[in-house]
């Protein structure tokens, strides 16, 4: 099993740029999230999902959009990206019928220039 | 809104010495997590803690939950450098089928020989 697949692992974007992140989980895990962490902090919550076809925001959505057509996919979409968006982000899935925690990608560092 | 408090923040230590980590959150909850990262990587699950006075123990680290005090402790034991890492605990807010979490800041562990 690969667990939690993201891509890039790191990119580099122009102010005004946009782009798409990519996560992909092979758990059949319903709940999929995605975080952002600045430097010494912990994670800030922008988008999840309970099942495909279904997203809500968390606590930090501005500048981002989701989507979740399958259940194994979320990408993460940056429209007119702020050297604010310059952070580390971190695709994470979930299953409640088990008593584990997140299983996260290994991240995307990114920087707005 | 649900917050989560660790400290403290950072933390210097001795080879062979014990230290806690305390995690307070703020509403009832029924799920907390611990978590570790190592420096540039993503994060492991360590710890899920489920109900009042659950205690989770894996070789030199032992988190246990206090619902009614709203806390979790990590204890660490004989602390060796390789559990040098930042160590986050994490809240899921109650009555809720999203299961997604609140991050606190996390505590930056450095073990000194």
């Amino acid at each position: 099993n690969a667990g939690v697949t993201q891509t890039p692992k790191f990119r580099i974007l122009k102010i005004g740029q946009s782009m798409t992140l990519q996560c992909t989980q092979d758990m059949n895990h319903n709940y999929m999230y995605w975080y952002r962490q600045d430097p010494g902090m912990g994670l800030k919550l922008i988008y999840y999902s309970v099942g495909a076809g279904i997203t809500d925001k968390g606590e930090v959505p501005n500048g981002y959009n989701v989507s979740r057509s399958t259940t194994e996919d979320f990408p993460l979409r940056l429209e007119l990206a702020a050297p604010s968006q310059t952070s580390v982000y971190f695709c994470a899935s979930k299953s409640l019928r088990t008593s584990y925690g997140y299983t996260f990608g290994s991240g995307t560092r990114l920087t707005v220039v | 809104e649900l917050k989560v408090e660790q400290n403290p923040l950072f933390l210097s230590m001795q080879e062979g010495k014990n230290y806690t980590i305390y995690c307070n959150y703020s509403t009832t909850s029924d799920r907390l997590y611990w978590y570790r990262q190592d420096p540039g990587k993503s994060l492991e699950s360590l710890f899920v803690l489920l109900s009042n006075g659950a205690v989770k123990q894996e070789g030199r680290l032992m988190a246990s939950l206090d619902t009614k005090a709203r806390l979790s402790t990590l204890h660490i034991t004989a602390a060796v450098h390789d559990l040098s890492a930042t160590y986050f605990c994490a809240v899921d807010p109650p009555n809720t089928n999203a299961g997604k979490s609140t991050f606190g800041d996390g505590t930056t562990l450095t073990v000194k020989p």
